[in-house]
């Protein structure tokens, strides 16, 4: 069974630009998350959906980013307009809360840099 | 008080050692213990999975859960240079509205020199 995908696995953009990560959760799984990592902030949870839904977007640092799931198949993770402190490793990740519950599968991430 | 605490380390330990990782949570309810392995460069990686008190062995890993101490720890036997990576904690929200959400310790770098 394919892991989760993501891409672009490379982003490299200048300031100001928008910017779109994409993300495809393992087939089954209803949970989808989106995460930041730094080495100053660690893994930070932006947003996560269940079922296709939103539950807590409480972490999206503010409103240059939105996240949208509209299919189980799909998600996007969207900056606009995209500025330097924005460069990180974003990963996303899929669980389902049947069986091993709540185990979370990650994929390669998406390197980000803005110049 | 974070939700998830971590010895800082960084750890470095001989080859054939055994490396002890710690993790301390905050929330009581929670139910699901997990230990991930992150190279460096990489995604973290899923290697433990605990519910229960006591012990759970998997290969030279082993994971410790004691609730009522609230603590998890991943035991490293016979620790290779493979093992060289950062360990992070993670530990289930139990809480109605935030359920499914992990919350992720900041990680323990470790080194295992030949």
């Amino acid at each position: 069974d394919a892991g989760v995908i993501q891409s672009p696995r490379h982003e490299v953009t200048e300031m100001g630009q928008e910017v779109t990560l994409r993300c495809k959760p393992i087939s089954g799984h209803d949970y989808l998350f989106w995460y930041r990592q730094t080495m100053m902030r660690g893994l930070e949870l932006l947003i996560y959906f269940n079922n296709n839904v939103p539950i807590d977007d409480s972490g999206m640092p503010e409103d240059r980013f939105s996240a949208k799931m509209p299919n189980a198949s799909f998600s996007t993770l969207k900056i606009q307009p995209s500025e330097p402190r924005d460069s990180a490793v974003y990963f996303c990740a899929s669980s389902r809360t049947s069986g091993s519950l709540y185990e979370q599968f990650f994929g390669p991430g998406t390197r980000l840099t803005v110049l | 008080q974070k939700e998830v605490e971590q010895n800082s380390g960084p750890l470095s330990v001989p080859e054939g050692a055994i490396a002890s990782l710690n993790c301390t949570y905050s929330d009581r309810g929670s139910q699901s213990f997990f230990w991930y392995r992150q190279y460096s460069g990489k995604s973290p990686e899923l290697i433990m999975s605990i519910y229960s008190n006591g012990d759970k062995e998997d290969g030279r890993f082993t994971a410790q859960l004691n609730k009522a101490s609230q603590y998890v720890s991943l035991l490293i036997r016979d620790s290779q240079p493979s093992d060289s990576a950062t360990y992070l904690c993670a530990v289930n929200s139990p809480r109605g509205s935030t359920l499914g959400r992990l919350y992720f310790g900041r990680g323990t770098q470790l080194t295992v020199w030949p």
